[in-house]
C-alpha cells in the first residue's frame, strides 16, 4: 500500500447532475477526512470518519452532499444536483488516530461543473 | 476556533539560497500540532514537517527546519540550500490534540525557486 488513492482524478459534469467520488485510505488508517480546495486557497474541512462512523460535518457540507464509509474502509462523497459553485478540488486524507496526528493526502479529484 | 495566517502570498529565491516562510496561528488549545505541507503544481499535498506544541525543540527534516515560538504563536519554515523541486505552494496547518479533529489551513505561500 503506497498511499491514499482517489478516483476519478478529474470529473466534468453539467449543472444539476449527480457525481460520486471515491477515496481509498492507507490500509491501516482508522480516520478518513474530506476537504475541499478552491483555487488559490487552502483546503477546507468537510467531514471525517473514524472507522465507519461519521463524527463531524462542516457547515460547508450542504444537504446536497453526503459521505459514507461502509465497513470502515473506502469512502465515497456524493454531490447531488451539482452547482457551478461546487467546482473545486476534493481532497481525501487519512490518519491513524492514537498513533500520530499526521494526515496523509490523496491526489484529489478535480470537479468542474459547467 | 483555530485560525492560521500566512502573510506572504508569493515568494521567490535563487537556487541554493535559504528562504523562510512565515506562519502565525491562533488557538485556545494547550495541546496541538503544527504542520507544513507542500503542494507542487498539479501534484498531491505532502507533509514537509510537523511539530508537537508541547515540545520546545524545533523540528528539523534534512533541509527543512522550523522556528516555533509558542508564546508568539508563530511557526515559520526555513528551507536551506533550496532546490528547483522545492517550487510549490506551501501550507501551514494546525490541529488540536483532542476534540476538534480537523486540520485548519492557511491560505498558502507560492514559492518559486529560480535557477
Amino acid at each position: 500500500d503506497t498511499g491514499v488513492s482517489q478516483n476519478p482524478r478529474h470529473k466534468i459534469t453539467k449543472r444539476g447532475q449527480n457525481v460520486t467520488f471515491r477515496c481509498d485510505p492507507i490500509s491501516e488508517h482508522n480516520r478518513l477526512y474530506w476537504y475541499r480546495q478552491t483555487l488559490g486557497q487552502g483546503p477546507e474541512f468537510l467531514t471525517y470518519f473514524q472507522n465507519e462512523a461519521q463524527l463531524e460535518k462542516s457547515r460547508l457540507l450542504s444537504d446536497r452532499f453526503s459521505a459514507e464509509r461502509p465497513k470502515g474502509s473506502f469512502s465515497t462523497l456524493e454531490i447531488q444536483r451539482t452547482e457551478q459553485g461546487d467546482s473545486a478540488m476534493y481532497l481525501c486524507a487519512s490518519s491513524l488516530k492514537g498513533v500520530e496526528e499526521t494526515q496523509y493526502f490523496g491526489p484529489g479529484t478535480r470537479l468542474l461543473v459547467l | 476556533a483555530q485560525t492560521v495566517t500566512q502573510s506572504q502570498p508569493e515568494m521567490s529565491v535563487q537556487e541554493a539560497e535559504t528562504v523562510t516562510l512565515s506562519c502565525t496561528y491562533d488557538t485556545s488549545e494547550n495541546n496541538y500540532y503544527l504542520f507544513w505541507y507542500k503542494q507542487p503544481p498539479s501534484r498531491q499535498m505532502i507533509l514537509v514537517i510537523r511539530q508537537e506544541a508541547y515540545k520546545q525543540q524545533n523540528a528539523t527534516e534534512n533541509r527543512f527546519s522550523v522556528n516555533f515560538q509558542k508564546a508568539a504563536k508563530s511557526f515559520s519554515l526555513k528551507i536551506s540550500d533550496s532546490q528547483l523541486g522545492d517550487t510549490a505552494m506551501y501550507f501551514c496547518a494546525t490541529i488540536s490534540n483532542f476534540g476538534n479533529e480537523k486540520l485548519t489551513f492557511g491560505t498558502g505561500t507560492r514559492l518559486t525557486i529560480i535557477p
